[in-house]
């Protein structure tokens, strides 16, 4: 089946600095990839919709230039955490809807982030 | 409003034994998805059941069971022959129109399966 891979899956980072994390579809072409942030015992929350070759949506509340998102191919969205602070710590995961008129959408297997 | 919500914040089963995990939606769109995702401790998202809001029939996959009842908005995940690798994190999400668009995720329930 389809996958979509993550790196890194952990990292670890002091605060101030920025943080890069890769959301690749492996086996088939994603258009839109979604962002989404996930803190500990709680729900995902979706941050942003990556679009391939435009600009990307950022949901309320999400600042776009803490979070840079770039979807520079069909394969291949990135996620910047620029000048990360420790509550900026998460659980961050990509997603990336199938093939169209596929219903299901794919995890990557997400990326812990620990700003110190 | 919510637009998922996951009524049960943990739950406990017996091995073997049959579990129903609560859930319940929110929209005005006629097209409509519904899915289970089920979270281990590793954090990756495991994809588990979906049903289309045009489908008559509930979805099965398995030992897994959706039980939609479209009047009343609910999509009830129901684990059959608990074991002990279902403990884990479940949610459930709905995405409101067609393919390609985002998910709204519930809160989750922890489901911890008792040997």
């Amino acid at each position: 089946g389809a996958v979509v891979s993550q790196h890194p899956s952990w990292v670890i980072c002091k605060s101030g600095t920025s943080v890069k994390i890769e959301c690749r579809s492996l086996d088939f072409q994603a258009t839109t990839m979604f962002w989404y942030r996930q803190f500990p015992k709680q729900s995902l929350m979706l941050m942003a919709t990556s679009n391939e070759g435009s600009k990307a949506t950022y949901e309320q509340g999400v600042e776009k230039d803490k979070f840079l998102i770039n979807h520079a191919s069909l394969t291949l969205s990135t996620l910047t955490v620029t000048s990360a602070h420790p509550e900026d710590s998460s659980f961050y995961i990509c997603s990336a809807p199938a093939l169209p008129y596929q219903e299901t959408q794919y995890f990557g297997p997400g990326t812990r982030l620990l700003v110190l | 409003a919510q637009k998922i919500t996951q009524t049960q914040p943990g739950m406990f089963v017996q091995e073997k034994e049959a579990v129903t995990l609560d859930c319940t939606y929110d929209t005005s769109d006629p097209s409509y998805g519904l899915f289970w995702y089920k979270q281990p401790s590793s954090g990756e998202m495991i994809f588990l059941i979906y049903q289309g809001s045009y489908d008559q029939q509930n979805a099965t996959e398995g030992r897994y069971s959706l039980n939609f009842q479209k009047a009343r908005k609910s999509a009830n995940l129901v684990i059959s022959a608990s074991q002990l690798g279902d403990s884990a994190m479940y949610f459930c999400a709905m995405r409101e129109g067609w393919t390609g668009n985002q998910f709204y995720f519930g809160t989750g329930t922890s489901l911890t399966v008792i040997p």
